[in-house]
């Protein structure tokens, strides 16, 4: 099945700098990319996703890369803000039935 | 628009007890998904349902967990017996159509076995 990486587990920005956050998938077939954000005590709520014919997908301060071929995807967070704290998600799935997560990366963003 | 909602919030039981965990998704999704969150496993797939049909439950843990989904606007996760392991955050998630991919999420229920 699909297997999901996420790097890194943490992240520390100072208000206004960039945030990169990367994951990798191990089947060719995953075609659908979504990126969720989990505030503490909520549920994970989709910010952005991208499918596999697009290569980047840009909405405001938020966009995403893939690369098909190296099968890897990034989340570019732009001039972040304290509310932009929180644990980011990506997952990959086929069908969109099947999302796979990756384990998470707590951003904090510095005051 | 409600959004998903589980029930309940928080449970803390101790271990041997059944507990039943509730959602209702939102109105005219045909897709409802229950997922497990823990630190050391992140968030896991459980069970998914396709107008109201079970399509895949190879991701729950065993025997113990059952989930049930008897109209378009409930769906049940059981444990029974439970144990100090199946301690973690459950969620609900909803889905109104494939094409769209997005998952609405509820906002889970913690539950603790002792």
């Amino acid at each position: 099945g699909e297997n999901v990486e996420q790097h890194p587990s943490t992240l520390s920005v100072q208000e206004g700098d960039s945030a990169v956050i990367k994951c990798t998938y191990s089947d060719s077939a995953s075609n659908y990319f979504p990126w969720y954000k989990q505030e503490l005590g909520k549920g994970p709520q989709l910010i952005i996703d991208i499918r596999s014919n697009v290569g980047e997908k840009k909405d405001q301060r938020i966009a995403v890369t893939l690369n098909k071929t190296a099968k890897h995807f990034s989340l570019h967070i732009t001039e972040t803000q304290p509310e932009d704290s929180a644990v980011y998600f990506c997952a990959a799935s086929i069908r969109a039935d099947d999302m796979r997560f990756g384990a998470g990366t707590r951003l904090t963003v510095k005051p | 628009d409600a959004g998903v909602i589980q029930s309940p919030r928080h449970e803390v039981t101790e271990m041997g007890q059944e507990v039943t965990l509730r959602c209702k998704p939102i109105s005219g999704h045909n897709s409802l998904f229950w997922y497990r969150q823990t630190m050391m496993r992140g968030l896991e797939l459980l069970i998914y349902f396709n107008n109201n049909v079970p399509i895949d439950d190879s991701g729950m843990p065993e025997d113990r967990f059952s989930a049930k989904m008897p109209n378009a606007s409930f769906s049940t996760l059981k444990i029974q017996p439970s144990e100090p392991r199946d301690s973690a955050v459950y969620f609900c998630a909803s889905r109104g159509s494939a094409n769209t991919g997005e998952l609405f999420f509820g906002e889970g229920s913690r539950l603790t076995v002792l």
